[in-house]
């Protein structure tokens, strides 16, 4: 049984291009979260979807920030027009149910350095 | 505001020398209390969950204890292969942003 699944692992993008992070959830799980690590600190959450619904997206950046994931293939965290301040590991995690009767499972993440 | 404290940041021990790492935590309404061992360049790895006071959880050589404002993650013998950060995290209501990361206690276990 494959793991949560994120692509690419590292990711370089210019200031002002835009940064697609992909993640493919445990097989049988239906609920994705979205979090930023930055260097030194905690997971901080971002986004929380099932398929086709964002549930909550309160820790979400309001602008440039995006995520979806469609009915067939991964969830998508979009970036448009990258800042240097969006450097971080970006982590998938996945859960049968809601994580309040179920923990999550990490993805290895993607790691974004914008130059 | 809701809270999670670890300590210490850093801990560097003996094979074999025992020790516990601590989560402080203030949060409103805890429904459940989880630990990650995370390996550098990798994402989080599952321990446990901890759900009421005076629950207790065992794997190996990590053993981990709940009261109403702290967990212990208590190493027992440990070995090199146990160097990682040990991360917290609580869940304070039903919504998934309602689960807060401490920054982790970075473990280091000599030879």
């Amino acid at each position: 049984n494959a793991g949560v699944m994120q692509n690419p692992r590292h990711l370089v993008r210019r200031r002002g291009q835009e940064a697609r992070l992909r993640c493919s959830p445990m097989k049988g799980h239906s609920h994705v979260y979205w979090y930023r690590q930055l260097p030194e600190e905690g997971l901080k959450f971002m986004v929380y979807l099932q398929k086709e619904n964002i549930i909550d997206e309160s820790g979400m950046p309001k602008e440039r920030f995006s995520a979806e994931f469609p009915k067939e293939g991964p969830s998508i965290l979009r970036i448009q027009q990258v800042v240097r301040g969006d450097s971080a590991a970006y982590f998938c995690a996945s859960s049968p149910r809601q994580v309040s009767s179920y923990e999550q499972y990490f993805g290895p993440g993607t790691r974004l350095t914008v130059t | 505001e809701d809270q999670v404290t670890q300590s210490p940041e850093a801990l560097r021990l003996q094979e074999g020398e025992s020790s516990s790492l601590n989560c402080s935590y203030t949060v409103s309404g805890l429904r459940g209390l989880f630990w990650y061992r995370q390996d550098p360049g990798k994402g989080p790895e599952f321990l446990f969950t901890l759900y009421s006071a005076g629950e207790e959880k065992e794997k190996e050589r990590l053993k981990a204890t709940l009261t109403k404002k702290e967990s212990f993650l208590h190493i027992t013998a440990p070995k090199p292969e146990d160097s990682a950060t040990y991360l917290c995290a609580v869940q304070a209501g039903s919504s998934a942003s309602k689960i807060i990361f401490g920054s982790g206690t970075r473990l280091s276990i000599r030879p």
